[in-house]
């Protein structure tokens, strides 16, 4: 089956520690992302990645780092200097990005954090 | 992008047809409008996309007046299972980008 594998489903973590998000596809999708939800909210864009070794800021990065060394794998790293990281965070893959319109992007199941 | 308003939430019962109506009246030419479905605790699943006119696919149909600044996402027959936050996007993601710039959405509650 192809899709979106994100893991673990739920996550605790201590304030002050960093902790990394697993996110694998395996739909040969170029283009990658991450988002974040708080309840009640839309999606927020944290990062995103067009090709392998390369990722551009989306619009909340700060105290977000990722990595994108294989075309399947593009793991999210919640630092310590992120002020608020308890949050749902999804990671979502898309075909390539030319031409106009929207490329319909696939999103994993996602991850709960929980920083206390 | 253009920034879109959407009812906070609409009620329903099973087996009605249901419109939910998008409001973006800064579309640029190039911006094309798309809906995504959200069950609680999952990620969005793409529901339909469009420029202008009518699109139908399988699951809805999405109707686009001339002008382009709304557009208005029809469910036929709803069932319990269509309970779900409907969001309305809308951009040019071609070229440098793919991004989604997602609003808080429409809270449709189906009941029976």
């Amino acid at each position: 089956d192809g899709g979106i594998t994100q893991s673990p489903k739920y996550l605790f973590r201590k304030e002050g520690q960093n902790v990394t998000l697993s996110c694998e596809q395996n739909l040969n999708h170029d283009a990658m992302y991450w988002y974040r939800q708080d309840p009640g909210q839309g999606l927020r864009l944290i990062y995103y990645s067009q090709i392998v070794n390369d990722f551009q800021k989306g619009d909340i990065a700060e105290g977000y780092s990722v990595s994108r060394e294989k075309k399947e794998s593009f793991p999210l790293t919640v630092t310590s200097a992120q002020k608020n990281p308890t949050a749902f965070y999804l990671c979502a893959s898309s075909t390539g990005l030319a031409g106009g319109g929207h490329y319909e992007q696939y999103f994993g199941p996602g991850t709960r954090l929980t920083v206390t | 992008l253009a920034k879109t308003t959407q009812p906070i939430s609409m009620d329903s019962y099973e087996g009605q047809e249901v419109n939910i109506t998008c409001s973006h009246n800064n579309i640029a030419t190039n911006d094309y409008i798309t809906w995504y479905q959200q069950f609680p605790s999952q990620g969005p699943r793409f529901i339909i996309q469009g420029y202008k006119t009518k699109v139908t696919n399988e699951v809805a149909s999405l109707f686009i007046p001339a002008d382009r600044k709304s557009s208005t996402l029809s469910l036929p027959r709803v069932s319990l299972s269509d309970t779900a936050v409907y969001y309305c996007l809308v951009g040019n993601y071609g070229g440098a980008t793919n991004k989604l710039i997602f609003g808080t959405g429409t809270l449709l509650a189906v009941q029976p």
